[in-house]
């Protein structure tokens, strides 16, 4: 299947601090990618929409300007956490969709996300 | 808003044994996934059921989609510990984002 790249797989950082976590789609064009957050034993919650070119789909009760995305080629996308808190750790996890396969959603490995 | 329901939650099965797992779903879709998650990993894909009446198996697993009754069932036959994971079901409708049902924590125990 087609496969999506994510990076890092793990980061620590001090609270105040920016994180930036990359999405690449290796062997596919991905003109929408998705981010999702995942919080210990619980389902995946849609975060936003990311549109190559164009400016993301944040869901009701994501801040945009905490969560900063950027998709500005059709290989990658990228989540920014800004001035991180201990609440923003998390099991981050992009994924984009192949539509030359059915349309399935190919999840990245997810990003690890610890704030101290 | 759509929502999707999944039981139960929680599954301990002894191996050997079968169960089903329970996909519901409120508004119309022409597509259903089922994903494996094991412990501070991605998820993995196991099935992508596009029609109702689609049934697809791999090894001892098997998915079944009724999109009339808004319904995807997830057949687990004579488990082994190897299947141990949370098993997600999602429904994407429309090409759309996909939304996930809570998961079901799988324990197969000797």
């Amino acid at each position: 299947g087609a496969v999506v790249s994510q990076h890092p797989s793990r980061v620590i950082c001090k609270s105040g601090t920016s994180v930036k976590i990359e999405c690449r789609s290796l062997d596919f064009q991905a003109t929408t990618m998705f981010w999702y957050r995942q919080f210990p034993k619980q389902s995946l919650m849609l975060m936003a929409t990311s549109n190559e070119g164009s400016k993301a789909t944040y869901e009701q009760g994501v801040e945009k300007d905490k969560f900063l995305i950027n998709h500005a080629s059709l290989t990658l996308s990228t989540l920014t956490v800004t001035s991180a808190h201990p609440e923003d750790s998390s099991f981050y996890i992009c994924s984009a969709r192949d539509f030359d396969v059915t349309g399935e959603l190919f999840f990245g490995e997810g990003s690890r996300l610890t704030v101290l | 808003e759509l929502k999707v329901e999944q039981n139960p939650l929680f599954l301990s099965m002894q191996e050997g044994k079968n169960y089903t797992i329970y996909c519901n779903y409120s508004t119309t879709s022409d597509r259903l996934y089922w994903y494996r998650q094991d412990p501070g990993k991605s998820l993995e894909s196991l099935f992508v059921l596009l029609s109702n009446g689609a049934v697809k198996q791999e090894g001892r697993l098997m998915a079944s989609l009724d999109t009339k009754a808004r319904l995807s069932t997830l057949h687990i036959t004579a488990a082994v510990h190897d299947l141990s994971a949370t098993y997600f079901c999602a429904v994407g409708p429309n090409n759309n984002d996909m939304r996930f049902g809570a998961g079901t924590r799988l324990t197969v125990k000797p």
